[in-house]
């Protein structure tokens, strides 16, 4: 079945750690995308990625690094200077046609401090 | 002022009502407006997608949307339990980028 897989489901950073989250597709889709949610709150761009080897910042891209060296996959690193990282981390993707009702989601990444 | 505003709730509705969430937006350029439901520790999919004024349906589903008014609302008939989650409203600020509201909790008493 085609879709995006992120992993792992809970991940726990300790003080000054850099963790990555991983996120894969399998949609053939040229766009992906990170979102932050923070507790009763919305999805905030972190950063997102239009073709493969190229990325953009989002609007809250401070702490946080990605690279896109292949298509199917745009792994998102929580670096230490990101000082508040607990929230619920997820990815999307669409095709090339940008058409946002084709966005499709990730299951999620809960990132939690230690 | 937020880019995209929404009423946190939690909006509580008998089963069979209809719950009616509501989304103002700041921006008047905006043209494509979104609207998710998400359970708890999932993630977000998609309800209702609308560009053009007025309504549009889906099922149990109605989307409107006012640009004169920068308004869109999601109306839901027949509300289930299953309805209960988060309703998060989005705007398309450029092509492939949704900005989203904080979304209202809604929760359907059987």
């Amino acid at each position: 079945d085609g879709g995006i897989t992120q992993s792992p489901k809970y991940l726990f950073r300790k003080e000054g750690q850099n963790v990555t989250l991983s996120c894969e597709q399998n949609l053939n889709h040229d766009a992906m995308y990170w979102y932050r949610q923070d507790p009763g709150q919305g999805l905030r761009l972190i950063y997102y990625s239009q073709i493969v080897n190229d990325f953009q910042k989002g609007d809250i891209a401070e702490g946080y690094s990605v690279s896109r060296e292949k298509k199917e996959s745009f792994p998102l690193t929580v670096t230490s200077a990101q000082k508040n990282p607990t929230a619920f981390y997820l990815c999307a993707s669409t095709d090339y046609q940008g058409t946002n009702e084709k966005l499709f989601f990730g299951s999620g990444t809960q990132l939690s401090v230690l | 002022q937020k880019e995209v505003e929404q009423n946190s709730g939690p909006l509580s509705v008998p089963e069979g009502a209809i719950a009616s969430l509501n989304c103002t937006y700041s921006d008047r350029g905006s043209q494509s407006f979104f609207w998710y439901r998400q359970y708890s520790g999932k993630s977000p999919e998609l309800i209702m997608f609308i560009y053009s004024n007025g309504d549009k349906e889906d099922g149990r589903f109605t989307a409107q949307l006012n640009k004169a008014s920068q308004y869109v609302s999601l109306l839901i008939r027949d509300s289930q339990p299953s309805d209960s989650a988060t309703y998060l409203c989005a705007e398309e600020k450029t092509a492939r980028q949704l900005t989203f509201g904080s979304g209202t909790q809604l929760t359907v008493l059987p």
